[in-house]
């Protein structure tokens, strides 16, 4: 069974501060998305890496995907209250699967 | 992208009750999903909705507990049957396959709470 294990599991933090989540498996995935998900409301797409070692950036927000397609991390610089939430993982173990397997999650609060 | 809307939002219901939640998208999608989130955790997948044919299952979700249909490629829905409250938890819909991505997009979620 492939797991999908985020560290950590909640942040709390203050306004202005770095922060970086970490989505880590034993196995090698064809791609990785991330995820925010806000109360009430369903996740919502953040970013898709398909590249081993591929850094992508969106805004403050940088994702990078491991080398060898096992892990990833996303980095937040200079938080801000408005980046609270749970963030999510989620790897395609083939591609062309619209199947994904979710991570465990990290909830992200940051204090104004 | 695709916009999707959940019937009900929300709902409490009592032990033994079944429940019907729908998802309708706005445009027509190659997949849709059903995922399950128990409070504060993450997402499981228990099942993809396949039109015009039998939900495909995950493993721990049966078709007894979880009947699914899906009549068109627009619309599906999800019944908790025997409701228990260990069936309390968030049910989200969610599609892919809109115009060639395989971006894959989630509903608002249904929040159950079973007594």
């Amino acid at each position: 069974t492939q797991l999908l294990e985020q560290s950590p599991q909640f942040l709390s933090i203050q306004e202005g501060e770095n922060l970086t989540v970490y989505c880590n498996s034993s196995s090698v995935f064809s791609s990785l998305q991330w995820y925010r998900q806000e109360p009430g409301e369903g996740p919502v797409l953040l970013v898709t890496v398909v590249t081993g070692g591929e850094v992508k950036k969106l805004k403050r927000l940088t994702f990078q995907f491991g080398d060898a397609r096992k892990d990833s991390s996303l980095h937040i610089t200079a938080a801000q209250p408005g980046d609270t939430g749970l963030y999510l993982c989620a790897g395609a173990p083939t591609s062309g699967t619209y199947k994904y397997i979710f991570g465990t999650g990290t909830r992200l609060k940051v204090l104004a | 992208s695709a916009v999707i809307s959940q019937k009900p939002s929300r709902d409490i219901c009592q032990r033994g009750t079944s429940l019907t939640i729908q998802c309708q998208v706005d445009s027509q999608v190659t997949m849709m999903f059903w995922y399950r989130q128990q409070p504060g955790q993450s997402l499981t997948l228990i099942a993809t909705a396949n039109q015009g044919s039998e939900a495909t299952y995950e493993s721990g979700f049966v078709i007894d507990k979880f009947p699914i249909s899906r009549p068109n490629l627009t619309f599906s829905t999800l019944t908790v049957s025997n409701m228990s409250p260990e069936d309390s938890s968030i049910y989200l819909c969610s599609v892919a396959g809109t115009s060639g991505s395989d971006t894959q997009y989630f509903g608002p979620g249904t929040r159950l709470t079973v007594l």
